[in-house]
């Protein structure tokens, strides 16, 4: 069965720099969340679509945005990256009607 | 505000054995919903198994059933004939209607014992 794909794997970015991250949802699935998780702690909500739209925000700094595109992509662009912004970021699929969220492999995204 | 709570932040089993993972949760929703993924060293998040606020059944999946006590506000997870590969990290997760978008706990590290 197909995944959530994500893509780079792996970033390695300098302070200051931006980063964007992509994820392509399981076919069908209608919604997309971010998470972050920093290095030993638990995924924290980022951001959420449904249908294109913007439709739940959690701890996202403003340094950061987000959208999904009308091929239900969605994409994370991080600009002034700080050391702190070295996590794991995790891109996961729903369809709304279901409840199961099928999260990606995430990116890896070190900040030097 | 929701909240997930795993207080066992490492657990040791015997192969072949059964293990219970504990999660407790506290909402002031009436709907919502209970899920247990797993994480392996590899760093992916896999799905392993959900249980709705309404649901009268535990949820099974496999080797995985999952101990809801509404009452209590628990939903532990049991793996039963523990396998090697059972080796992870795992996080009990919530999430509310409307939102949706999950909370997590601090996790349980699970380690297999040949």
């Amino acid at each position: 069965a197909a995944g959530v794909i994500q893509s780079p794997r792996h970033l390695i970015k300098e302070k200051r720099e931006t980063a964007t991250l992509k994820c392509y949802p399981i076919p069908r699935h209608d919604t997309v969340y971010w998470y972050q998780q920093g290095p030993g702690q638990d995924p924290q909500f980022l951001i959420s679509f449904y249908e294109k739209m913007q439709s739940d925000k959690g701890s996202i700094p403003d340094r950061f945005s987000a959208q999904q595109f009308s091929d239900y992509h969605s994409e994370l662009n991080m600009s002034s990256l700080e050391l702190g912004d070295s996590a794991l970021y995790f891109c996961a699929s729903r369809l709304k009607r279901k409840n199961e969220q099928f999260f990606g492999p995430g990116t890896r995204l070190t900040v030097l | 505000a929701q909240k997930i709570t795993q207080t066992q932040p490492g657990m040791f089993v015997q192969e072949k054995e059964a293990v219970t993972l504990d999660c407790t949760y506290d909402t002031s929703d009436q709907s919502y919903g209970l899920f247990w993924y797993k994480q392996p060293s590899s760093g992916e998040m896999i799905f392993l198994i959900y249980q709705g606020s309404y649901d009268e059944q535990n949820a099974t999946e496999g080797r995985y059933s999952l101990n809801f006590q509404k009452a209590r506000k628990s939903a532990n997870l049991v793996i039963s004939a523990s396998q090697l590969g059972d080796s992870a990290m795992y996080f009990c997760a919530m999430s509310v209607s409307g939102a949706n978008n999950l909370f997590f706990g601090t996790g349980t590290r699970l380690t297999v014992i040949p």
